[in-house]
């Protein structure tokens, strides 16, 4: 079946511009993740939704980090003022699963990403 | 500060033979425990997860989990070059909420020469 996707795959934004990065996840996953990657590094946690309850934000590094999923499907990843800094990957992953008994399966599947960089 | 540790590497092994990649965590609330692959350029693909102490098989991969130790490791038997490739560690951990999200190593880079 259709795995995660997400779009744009490359966004070239000057400084001080706004951009707006989407992820379809696979249908049916009630979790949905936000990551990103710098060069070289592993994946950072950013922010976490349960269907449309955004339940975790402790990752986005500032209040330019905005992310939204207002239907429980398609999640929207929007930086406002975009820094040099913000150049990464962004990737986003969806989960069937989720609870806190021990047994239940986590697994997270990732999209292909979002590349932005800041110039 | 929950951490996730790897030798980045990179690790080259000639084809054929077995690539042992590890993986050291610091936090003995750790539930699960996964291993992705991530080819250059690529986004990381789910190979092995484990939640119990002990050995995982799938295949030509066999995941190792001592919980005691705070270690994990990915052993890669018959490596082949399509293998060459970074090795991401994850780790999920006990939260207040249900998102049990991924904290990853850095990664180690496994070179198979043919």
């Amino acid at each position: 079946g259709a795995g995660v996707s997400q779009s744009p795959r490359y966004k070239v934004a000057k400084r001080g511009q706004d951009v707006a990065l989407r992820c379809d996840p696979i249908s049916g996953h009630v979790s949905l993740f936000w990551y990103q990657q710098a060069l070289g590094q592993g994946p950072e946690f950013l922010t976490y939704f349960q269907n449309e309850a955004q339940l975790d934000k402790s990752g986005l590094p500032s209040d330019r980090f905005f992310a939204e999923r207002p239907e429980g499907s398609v999640s929207t990843l929007k930086i406002q003022r975009t820094q040099q800094e913000d150049s990464a990957v962004y990737l986003c992953a969806s989960s069937l699963a989720y609870g806190r008994a021990p047994q239940i399966s986590y697994e997270q599947y990732f999209g292909p990403g979002t590349r932005l960089t800041v110039t | 500060q929950k951490e996730v540790e790897q030798n980045s590497g990179p690790l080259s092994v000639p084809e054929g033979a077995i690539a042992s990649l590890n993986c050291t965590y610091s936090d003995r609330g750790s539930q699960s425990f996964f291993w992705y692959r991530q080819y250059s350029g690529k986004s990381p693909e789910l190979i092995m997860f484990i939640y119990s102490n002990g050995d995982k098989e799938d295949g030509r991969f066999t995941a190792q989990l001592n919980k005691a130790s705070q270690y994990v490791s990915l052993l890669i038997r018959d490596s082949q070059p399509s293998d060459s490739a970074t090795y991401l560690c994850a780790v999920t951990y006990r939260s207040g909420n249900a998102g049990n999200m991924l904290t990853f190593g850095g990664g180690t880079r496994l070179m198979v020469k043919p």
